[in-house]
């Protein structure tokens, strides 16, 4: 079945980099998504990697995509107070679900 | 704009109660989707729908209704069967299920008195 695993709590200092990462099971995965939530709000679709490719860069944030491991990772560049939410990567597989990780909870200190 | 709008913001439940979540779209997509999400823990489906008039049941269906009568619209209700339903529920869009990329409303909590 699928699994998607992320730890749970990330601490930066504000204008470092941050990586987030996520393992998942499923080896039919076609699309892998990076999701942020703010407090009381919805998940906003942050950015995607299709899964043939291994590298997606979108302004501040860096898509790593290892296959082989099954390990995807999300790197923040210049982390701002406002980047400060919940990450969640989810994975699209076989059977058209999409299933989500527990989250990553990032804390910017100042 | 073009969003999903979930009201309420906040609802309590009494014991024995049904309660209904409203969800509306004007993005013009086809699929929606419920889902729940507890302190600590990712989103779970409830229920999703493809097209108007048609549902099929998530991970986590029982003790819950759907209904997809208009394509705006995907309200659901939490009934007495559900046992443990304090959660924040959030509802999200999709273009059609083939579609991943999942478009979602600001979330109702739900809680129990």
């Amino acid at each position: 079945g699928e699994d998607v695993e992320q730890s749970l709590f990330l601490s930066v200092r504000e204008g470092d980099s941050s990586v987030i990462n996520c393992t998942y099971t499923d080896s039919s995965s076609t699309y892998l998504y990076w999701y942020k939530q703010e407090p009381g709000a919805g998940l906003q679709l942050l950015t995607y990697i299709f899964s043939n490719m291994d590298m997606k860069q979108d302004q501040r944030l860096t898509v790593l995509l290892n296959k082989k491991d099954k390990h995807l990772s999300l790197r923040i560049a210049d982390t701002q107070t406002g980047d400060s939410a919940i990450y969640f990567c989810a994975e699209w597989a076989a059977g058209n679900k999409l299933t989500f990780g527990g989250g990553t909870r990032v804390l910017v200190k100042p | 704009d073009g969003g999903i709008t979930q009201s309420p913001k906040y609802l309590f439940r009494k014991e024995g109660q049904n309660v209904t979540l409203s969800c509306e779209q004007n993005l013009n997509h086809d699929a929606m989707y419920w889902y729940r999400q507890d302190p600590g823990q990712g989103l779970r489906l409830i229920y999703y729908s493809q097209i108007v008039n048609d549902f099929q049941k998530g991970d986590i269906a029982e003790g819950y209704s759907v209904s997809r009568e208009k394509k705006e619209s995907f309200p659901l209700t939490v009934t007495s069967a559900q046992k443990n339903p304090t959660a924040f529920y959030l509802c999200a869009s999709s273009m059609a299920r083939s579609n991943e990329k999942l478009f979602f409303g600001s979330g109702t909590q739900l809680s129990v008195l």
